[in-house]
Parts: structure tokens; C-alpha cells; sequence
């Protein structure tokens, strides 16, 4: 399989603890984005990399939440002390430089539950 | 900053039914549009696309949109309904950053819903 590979799938966590997504993208990607979605919404931006620069980081990534793409291939995005508000499904995705128009390809996701 | 605006969280129809998802964009610069489709508990897949070519898009699965500047819109439709076809669609328009990059921003989604 050459898409967009996320784990884990699923992690149920209680509140106060850490939890690390990793991502690894489509081989030849350059880009690498991480999306939240919580129910009844679309996904909402989080961070942006190009290789393993860190490019953008939205409002909604407070100083709990840090990604990172060491060599510009998988990423991680790690969260501190959950809150049951962190309770979403994560979604990484990327694409490639030449890709200009913007389509990008999606994994499946890791979703979040904090008790 | 771009936006985009679908309308109807839920959408019901009949297995061989019209299907009809609406979405209306709001962007500074010629847009690029997507229509995604998300199974449960599965990422998102793309159906289909806009970029500036041909205003009448053909997707996968039998899908279509059509591109009408004068209404800011990207409507999704497919003729006939199938079961298969019950999920959630999420439209979405190229925001493009100054650094040159971009990403997507994401409508609230569509359920569709088909009965037999």
C-alpha cells in the first residue's frame, strides 16, 4: 500500500496524559499536513511541513500540541496533558511540491478519545 | 481568506433518486474546489476537482459538480442514487498561503442518506 499510513488507528486515553500520532506520508510528498476534525465538522487545519520544516502552525495548536517531521518523511504529532476537549479524529495528509492546485491525499486517521 | 458553505448537514433520498449536495465558496482569487468523501471511521477521498479547466467536473462513483462563478457554487450531483453512495461529502476550497504553499479549507460536511 503506498497512501498515507497513520497510527494508530484508534487511542483512548485518560485525561492529564500524552499521546503521540505518527504519520508517513506518500513517498515522494514533500508536503505533509495535519488536520483535526471533531464531530459534526469538517476538518480544521492544524500545522503545515514542507520537507522538515515546519511552516504554519494554527491557532488551534496550543502549546500542548507539537509536530514534528525530523528528516522530512513521517511525522509525529504529540499531545500533553489531554483534555477531554482534544477528543477528535486526527487526520494526516500530503502532497506533492508540484502539486499546485492543492488536492491533497488523506489518510485514514487516528482517533482520539480522552475519558 | 477563503471559505466554503454547504448546505444541509443531512440529505435524504431514495436508492435511484436525484442526488443533489450544494456548496457555495467565498475566495479573493480564482478557486480551486474538491468534493471529498468520508466512509465511517475512514479518511477523506477525493471525488473530484476544479481547476480552472473545464467547468462541468466528472468524478469517480458517478459523481459531478459544475463550477458557476456568477453563483459562487460547486454543487455535487449524481442521476441516480445508490446505497453504496451513503456518507459524508465535504466540499472544500484551495486557500492559497503567501509562502507560496497551500491548504485546504473544509466545509461542515453533508451526510448523505439513501433508503431503499
Amino acid at each position: 500500500d503506498t497512501g498515507v499510513s497513520q497510527d494508530p488507528r484508534h487511542k483512548i486515553t485518560k485525561r492529564g496524559q500524552n499521546v503521540t500520532f505518527r504519520c508517513d506520508p506518500i513517498s515522494e510528498h514533500n508536503r505533509l499536513y495535519w488536520y483535526r476534525q471533531t464531530l459534526g465538522q469538517g476538518p480544521e487545519f492544524l500545522t503545515y511541513f514542507q520537507n522538515e520544516a515546519q511552516l504554519e502552525k494554527s491557532r488551534l495548536l496550543s502549546d500542548r500540541f507539537s509536530a514534528e517531521r525530523p528528516k522530512g518523511s513521517f511525522s509525529t504529532l504529540e499531545i500533553q496533558r489531554t483534555e477531554q476537549g482534544d477528543s477528535a479524529m486526527y487526520l494526516c495528509a500530503s502532497s506533492i511540491n508540484s502539486g499546485l492546485t492543492g488536492e491533497l491525499f488523506f489518510g485514514e486517521g487516528s482517533r482520539l478519545t480522552v475519558l | 481568506a477563503q471559505s466554503v458553505t454547504q448546505l444541509g448537514s443531512h440529505v435524504s433520498v431514495s436508492e435511484g433518486a436525484l442526488v443533489l449536495l450544494r456548496c457555495n465558496y467565498s475566495s479573493s482569487v480564482p478557486p480551486y474546489l474538491f468534493w471529498y468523501v468520508q466512509y465511517p471511521n475512514q479518511g477523506l477521498q477525493l471525488l473530484l476537482k476544479y481547476t480552472s479547466a473545464a467547468t462541468l467536473v466528472k468524478g469517480i462513483n458517478g459523481f459531478e459538480a459544475e463550477f458557476k462563478k456568477s453563483e459562487t457554487s460547486f454543487h455535487l450531483t449524481k442521476p441516480s442514487a445508490h446505497m453504496s453512495d451513503a456518507a459524508e461529502y465535504f466540499c472544500a476550497v484551495s486557500d492559497q498561503r503567501s509562502s507560496g504553499y497551500s491548504t485546504l479549507t473544509f466545509g461542515k460536511g453533508t451526510m448523505l442518506l439513501v433508503s431503499p
